[in-house]
């Protein structure tokens, strides 16, 4: 499946470390989703981006920093992170925001933060 | 917010045993979605439900939804090693903001060949 692609796929950083990790899909889809996903949490929805247009932040903390150029890339900037924010960052996007379309996801970046 | 609570969190099965996952709501679900996540994979959509009491079935599994929407169930019949994976559910938010979907915490499926 190659609908969502993420880059990189593993990520070891420093907690000074300024990092960023990129989505894109090649679906026509208008919205676009960051997840993270830690090994006993249920998938936290990040951020929401529809149109390119930030439609929803869930209390993320600033160290995150999310880009919406176009509607087919997403990025999120990484700065000054936590040990615990180590997890697997998933990006997906749908057809709308909508709670009733399908969400494609990336394969993920695994990421370590030291 | 809303929350679908999932159960269990695990379960191990002999290739062959049936598998079924559940997954609750405390309000009304509009619709509800079925993903699967294979070990060191993402989650990859399955089916979703609309209608009260819907049931739908893809080849050895059977999705259905309740008469009263607030909670759905997995099975799968005759597990083989390729269900292997996490199932979760997710519904729509109940807050503000509710195109967005919220997973449940996933079953973890084990098949002992």
């Amino acid at each position: 499946e190659t609908g969502v692609t993420q880059t990189p796929r593993h990520l070891v950083m420093g907690m000074t470390n300024k990092k960023s990790l990129k989505c894109e899909q090649h679906l026509g889809h208008n919205a676009m989703y960051w997840y993270k996903q830690s090994a006993k949490k249920p998938l936290e929805l990040m951020f929401v981006y529809s149109l390119e247009e930030r439609v929803e932040n869930n209390s993320v903390p600033s160290r995150f920093s999310p880009e919406c150029p176009n509607s087919s890339h997403l990025f999120l900037h990484l700065h000054t992170l936590q040990p615990e924010d180590s997890a697997l960052y998933l990006c997906a996007s749908s057809q709308d925001v909508s709670s009733r379309e399908t969400q494609y996801f990336g394969p993920g970046t695994r990421l370590l933060v030291l | 917010g809303q929350q679908v609570m999932q159960i269990p969190q695990y379960q191990h099965v002999q290739e062959g045993e049936d598998f079924t996952t559940y997954c609750n709501s405390s309000t009304t679900l509009s619709n509800i979605q079925w993903y699967k996540q294979r070990p060191g994979g993402h989650p990859v959509f399955l089916i979703q439900l609309v209608k009260s009491g819907e049931v739908k079935k893809q080849k050895r599994l059977t999705f259905q939804f309740g008469e009263a929407k607030k909670n759905s169930s997995l099975h799968i019949t005759a597990t083989q090693t390729t269900d292997v994976g996490t199932y979760f559910c997710a519904g729509p938010y109940s807050g503000a903001g509710s195109y967005q979907l919220t997973f449940g915490k996933g079953t973890k499926l084990s098949v002992i060949p």
